[in-house]
Protein backbone atom coordinates (compact mmCIF):
# COMPACT_ATOMS: atom_id res chain seq x y z
CA UNK A 1 0.00 0.00 0.00
CA UNK A 2 1.57 4.02 -0.86
CA UNK A 3 0.21 4.88 2.65
CA UNK A 4 -1.31 8.35 2.40
CA UNK A 5 0.07 10.83 -0.81
CA UNK A 6 0.37 15.00 -0.07
CA UNK A 7 1.21 17.06 -2.89
CA UNK A 8 3.14 19.30 -3.19
CA UNK A 9 5.42 18.00 -0.48
CA UNK A 10 7.29 21.84 -0.27
CA UNK A 11 5.35 24.97 -1.84
CA UNK A 12 6.87 28.56 -1.14
CA UNK A 13 4.44 31.61 -2.62
CA UNK A 14 4.12 35.09 -1.96
CA UNK A 15 1.69 36.63 0.78
CA UNK A 16 -1.76 36.97 -1.35
CA UNK A 17 -1.63 34.14 -3.39
CA UNK A 18 -3.87 31.29 -3.33
CA UNK A 19 -2.57 27.90 -2.38
CA UNK A 20 -4.07 24.64 -2.84
CA UNK A 21 -2.75 21.27 -0.99
CA UNK A 22 -3.52 18.02 -2.15
CA UNK A 23 -4.69 14.85 -0.06
CA UNK A 24 -4.90 11.09 -1.34
CA UNK A 25 -5.98 9.09 1.77
CA UNK A 26 -5.35 5.14 1.45
CA UNK A 27 -7.66 2.92 -0.59
CA UNK A 28 -10.93 1.71 1.73
CA UNK A 29 -10.27 4.48 4.88
CA UNK A 30 -13.57 6.10 5.36
CA UNK A 31 -12.42 9.58 7.70
CA UNK A 32 -9.61 11.82 6.69
CA UNK A 33 -8.34 14.61 8.56
CA UNK A 34 -6.42 17.82 7.69
CA UNK A 35 -3.41 19.00 10.83
CA UNK A 36 -1.46 22.09 10.87
CA UNK A 37 1.86 21.80 12.80
CA UNK A 38 3.68 24.99 13.82
CA UNK A 39 6.09 24.75 16.49
CA UNK A 40 4.10 27.34 18.44
CA UNK A 41 0.91 25.96 18.24
CA UNK A 42 2.28 22.04 18.01
CA UNK A 43 -0.67 20.02 16.19
CA UNK A 44 -3.81 21.32 15.54
CA UNK A 45 -6.83 19.57 13.91
CA UNK A 46 -7.83 21.92 11.21
CA UNK A 47 -11.12 19.49 9.93
CA UNK A 48 -12.35 16.27 9.47
CA UNK A 49 -14.36 13.59 6.91
CA UNK A 50 -16.27 11.09 7.32
CA UNK A 51 -17.36 9.36 3.75
CA UNK A 52 -16.34 12.45 2.02
CA UNK A 53 -18.93 15.02 4.48
CA UNK A 54 -17.38 17.45 6.37
CA UNK A 55 -17.74 16.32 9.96
CA UNK A 56 -16.02 19.16 12.15
CA UNK A 57 -14.46 22.53 10.76
CA UNK A 58 -13.94 24.14 13.96
CA UNK A 59 -10.61 24.10 13.71
CA UNK A 60 -10.19 26.18 10.52
CA UNK A 61 -8.79 29.22 11.49
CA UNK A 62 -10.58 31.65 9.23
CA UNK A 63 -12.29 32.28 5.98
CA UNK A 64 -9.54 31.96 4.05
CA UNK A 65 -9.24 28.35 4.80
CA UNK A 66 -11.54 25.70 3.01
CA UNK A 67 -11.36 22.07 2.11
CA UNK A 68 -13.03 19.65 -0.12
CA UNK A 69 -13.49 15.98 -0.45
CA UNK A 70 -14.89 15.18 -3.85
CA UNK A 71 -14.82 11.53 -3.54
CA UNK A 72 -13.21 8.80 -1.39
CA UNK A 73 -9.93 9.20 -3.13
CA UNK A 74 -9.07 12.90 -2.72
CA UNK A 75 -8.82 15.89 -0.42
CA UNK A 76 -7.98 20.04 -0.93
CA UNK A 77 -6.69 21.97 1.58
CA UNK A 78 -6.97 25.34 0.04
CA UNK A 79 -5.63 28.71 1.24
CA UNK A 80 -7.05 32.31 -0.35
CA UNK A 81 -5.26 34.71 0.17
CA UNK A 82 -2.43 33.54 1.70
CA UNK A 83 -0.44 35.62 4.61
CA UNK A 84 3.00 34.61 5.83
CA UNK A 85 1.39 33.71 8.93
CA UNK A 86 0.01 30.20 7.35
CA UNK A 87 3.59 28.45 7.01
CA UNK A 88 3.69 25.15 8.98
CA UNK A 89 3.36 22.01 8.16
CA UNK A 90 0.21 20.85 6.97
CA UNK A 91 -0.35 17.02 7.22
CA UNK A 92 -3.09 14.81 5.72
CA UNK A 93 -4.06 11.76 7.60
CA UNK A 94 -6.40 8.88 7.13
CA UNK A 95 -8.16 6.40 9.12
CA UNK A 96 -10.55 2.91 8.21
CA UNK A 97 -13.32 3.61 10.48
CA UNK A 98 -15.40 6.81 11.86
CA UNK A 99 -14.22 7.44 15.42
CA UNK A 100 -12.30 10.23 16.12
CA UNK A 101 -9.52 7.87 18.09
CA UNK A 102 -9.24 5.30 15.14
CA UNK A 103 -5.72 4.75 14.19
CA UNK A 104 -4.66 7.61 11.83
CA UNK A 105 -1.64 6.99 9.03
CA UNK A 106 -0.12 10.26 8.66
CA UNK A 107 1.32 11.51 5.06
CA UNK A 108 4.01 12.92 4.51
CA UNK A 109 3.34 16.32 5.11
CA UNK A 110 3.48 19.84 2.69
CA UNK A 111 5.86 22.22 4.31
CA UNK A 112 4.36 25.69 3.26
CA UNK A 113 6.19 29.14 3.05
CA UNK A 114 4.34 31.83 2.38
CA UNK A 115 6.60 35.19 1.54
CA UNK B 1 -9.99 25.33 27.81
CA UNK B 2 -8.32 21.72 29.45
CA UNK B 3 -5.12 21.48 28.01
CA UNK B 4 -3.35 17.94 27.03
CA UNK B 5 -0.11 18.29 28.70
CA UNK B 6 3.29 16.55 28.51
CA UNK B 7 7.06 17.05 29.59
CA UNK B 8 8.60 19.26 26.55
CA UNK B 9 11.76 16.69 26.37
CA UNK B 10 13.90 13.79 27.96
CA UNK B 11 17.02 12.26 27.55
CA UNK B 12 17.58 8.45 28.26
CA UNK B 13 20.59 5.98 27.26
CA UNK B 14 20.34 2.85 25.24
CA UNK B 15 18.81 -0.07 26.68
CA UNK B 16 17.02 2.07 29.50
CA UNK B 17 13.37 2.41 29.84
CA UNK B 18 11.61 5.55 29.06
CA UNK B 19 8.37 6.93 30.68
CA UNK B 20 6.47 9.67 29.24
CA UNK B 21 3.06 10.76 31.08
CA UNK B 22 0.70 12.61 29.59
CA UNK B 23 -1.97 14.71 31.29
CA UNK B 24 -5.26 14.83 29.89
CA UNK B 25 -7.96 15.77 32.97
CA UNK B 26 -10.62 16.33 30.50
CA UNK B 27 -10.43 13.54 28.20
CA UNK B 28 -13.44 12.86 26.97
CA UNK B 29 -15.65 9.59 28.09
CA UNK B 30 -15.55 7.31 25.44
CA UNK B 31 -12.63 8.09 23.53
CA UNK B 32 -9.38 5.56 23.26
CA UNK B 33 -6.01 7.18 23.98
CA UNK B 34 -3.36 7.36 21.15
CA UNK B 35 0.35 7.81 21.14
CA UNK B 36 2.39 8.41 18.40
CA UNK B 37 5.65 8.87 16.94
CA UNK B 38 7.56 11.63 14.88
CA UNK B 39 10.84 11.40 13.15
CA UNK B 40 12.19 14.86 11.68
CA UNK B 41 11.21 15.63 8.42
CA UNK B 42 8.12 12.74 8.84
CA UNK B 43 4.03 12.37 9.34
CA UNK B 44 3.44 10.96 12.73
CA UNK B 45 3.08 7.43 13.33
CA UNK B 46 0.82 5.21 15.43
CA UNK B 47 2.41 3.46 18.61
CA UNK B 48 -0.03 2.00 20.80
CA UNK B 49 -3.97 2.86 22.14
CA UNK B 50 -5.64 1.93 24.54
CA UNK B 51 -9.01 2.79 26.87
CA UNK B 52 -7.96 1.68 30.09
CA UNK B 53 -5.28 -0.21 32.53
CA UNK B 54 -2.32 -1.52 30.46
CA UNK B 55 -2.10 -2.20 27.07
CA UNK B 56 1.20 -3.82 25.44
CA UNK B 57 2.46 -4.65 21.92
CA UNK B 58 5.65 -5.33 20.38
CA UNK B 59 6.94 -1.58 20.62
CA UNK B 60 5.62 -0.15 23.53
CA UNK B 61 3.04 -0.65 26.73
CA UNK B 62 0.35 2.16 27.86
CA UNK B 63 -0.56 2.28 31.45
CA UNK B 64 -3.82 4.02 32.10
CA UNK B 65 -5.03 4.71 35.91
CA UNK B 66 -9.16 4.36 36.31
CA UNK B 67 -9.77 8.24 36.69
CA UNK B 68 -8.08 7.95 32.87
CA UNK B 69 -6.85 11.73 33.74
CA UNK B 70 -3.36 10.69 32.37
CA UNK B 71 -1.50 7.65 30.52
CA UNK B 72 1.76 6.85 30.64
CA UNK B 73 3.87 5.48 27.34
CA UNK B 74 6.56 3.31 28.73
CA UNK B 75 8.97 2.30 25.54
CA UNK B 76 11.24 -0.63 26.87
CA UNK B 77 15.06 -1.02 26.67
CA UNK B 78 15.50 1.96 24.58
CA UNK B 79 17.63 2.10 21.07
CA UNK B 80 19.24 5.06 19.26
CA UNK B 81 16.38 5.07 16.56
CA UNK B 82 13.77 5.96 19.25
CA UNK B 83 15.06 9.01 19.30
CA UNK B 84 11.87 11.03 18.34
CA UNK B 85 9.06 13.47 19.52
CA UNK B 86 5.87 11.63 20.50
CA UNK B 87 2.65 12.87 21.21
CA UNK B 88 -0.50 11.77 23.06
CA UNK B 89 -4.10 12.35 21.48
CA UNK B 90 -6.97 12.14 23.16
CA UNK B 91 -10.49 13.64 22.91
CA UNK B 92 -11.24 16.45 24.78
CA UNK B 93 -14.57 17.31 26.63
CA UNK B 94 -14.45 20.42 26.99
CA UNK B 95 -13.74 21.24 23.22
CA UNK B 96 -17.07 18.99 22.50
CA UNK B 97 -15.10 15.71 22.05
CA UNK B 98 -12.31 18.03 19.42
CA UNK B 99 -9.16 15.81 18.93
CA UNK B 100 -6.18 17.03 20.76
CA UNK B 101 -2.67 16.56 20.64
CA UNK B 102 -0.64 16.78 23.36
CA UNK B 103 2.56 19.60 23.13
CA UNK B 104 4.59 16.28 22.34
CA UNK B 105 7.67 15.28 24.10
CA UNK B 106 11.21 14.55 22.41
CA UNK B 107 13.49 11.85 23.41
CA UNK B 108 16.88 12.02 22.90
CA UNK B 109 18.65 8.32 23.54
CA UNK B 110 22.18 8.78 23.73
CA UNK B 111 24.57 6.10 23.29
Amino acid sequence: DAGVIQSPRHEVTEMGQEVTLRCKPISGHNSLFWYRQTMMRGLELLIYFNNNVPIDDSGMPEDRFSAKMPNASFSTLKIQPSEPRDSAVYFCASSLGGALTDTQYFGPGTRLTVL
Amino acid sequence: LAKTTQPISMDSYEGQEVNITCSHNNIATNDYITWYQQFPSQGPRFIIQGYKTKVTNEVASLFIPADRKSSTLSLPRVSLSDTAVYYCLVGDKAAGNKLTFGGGTRVLVKP
